[in-house]
């Protein structure tokens, strides 16, 4: 099974600032991982899809970039509504598909 | 407008059982994968099982395993989860999710709102 690490584990910042998530891969994945937002009290939303890919409607501040195993998703800059928990999933050898234990995204 | 919605969630006994609904709308049911992820209070994402367009392959997370049945009603557009044996740790929202393409069939885009199963004694 491949174990995925995100880190940090809650990340601090403030409005109009710079995120950037970490997700490693016990073993390579290529480029089949894929990111995740979830808000309190909603599903899941797709946001990056094979490590580079924005899925439709997600806007380009949100950029993803890595593959094998280390991994990185990039908020350019924070808006409100990005305040939230992010998780990275990998497809690249499956079963099981496996997620990341998320990194929380939380206004300083 | 794709639309998933799940049905069933309850409050079970350990060892009890259960089945999960998902009724699906806007999209052709049948050429898509589907999926079930389940999320314990407080903790992060599980993927528990993958059926196949057709219904005739199928996938479990090791923890559910001989437990639990995913199965499809196709001229329905349902999907169903069959639990069994149920033990506290299976307390979970469970999501019944749709793959963005029929080839990257567990590349999650369209997610249910989730139906909320207790395992309580």
């Amino acid at each position: 099974e491949i174990v995925l690490t995100q880190s940090p584990a809650t990340l601090s910042l403030s409005p109009g600032e710079r995120a950037t998530l970490s997700c490693r891969a016990s073993q390579s994945v290529n480029t089949y991982l894929a990111w995740y937002q979830q808000k309190p009290g909603q599903a899941p939303r797709l946001l990056i899809y094979d490590a580079v890919n924005r899925a439709t409607g997600i806007p380009a501040r949100f950029s993803g970039s890595g593959s094998g195993t280390d991994f990185t998703l990039t908020i350019s800059s924070l808006e409100p509504e990005d305040f939230a928990i992010y998780y990275c999933q990998q497809r690249s050898n499956w079963p099981p598909v496996t997620f990341g234990g998320g990194t929380k995204v939380e206004i300083k | 407008e794709v639309q998933l919605l799940e049905s069933g969630g309850d409050l079970v006994q350990p060892g009890g059982s259960l089945r999960l609904s998902c009724a699906a709308s806007g999209f052709t049911f049948n050429s898509y994968a589907m999926s079930w992820v389940r999320q314990a209070p407080g903790k992060g994402l599980e993927w528990v099982s993958t059926i196949s367009g057709t219904g005739v392959g199928t996938s479990y997370a090791d923890s559910v395993k001989g437990r639990f049945t995913i199965s499809r009603d196709n001229p329905k557009n349902t999907l169903y989860l069959h639990v069994n044996s149920l033990r506290d740790e299976d307390t979970a929202i469970y999501y019944c999710a749709k793959p963005r393409t029929t080839e990257a069939v567990t590349v999650f885009d369209s997610w249910g709102q989730g139906t909320l199963l207790t395992v309580s004694s």
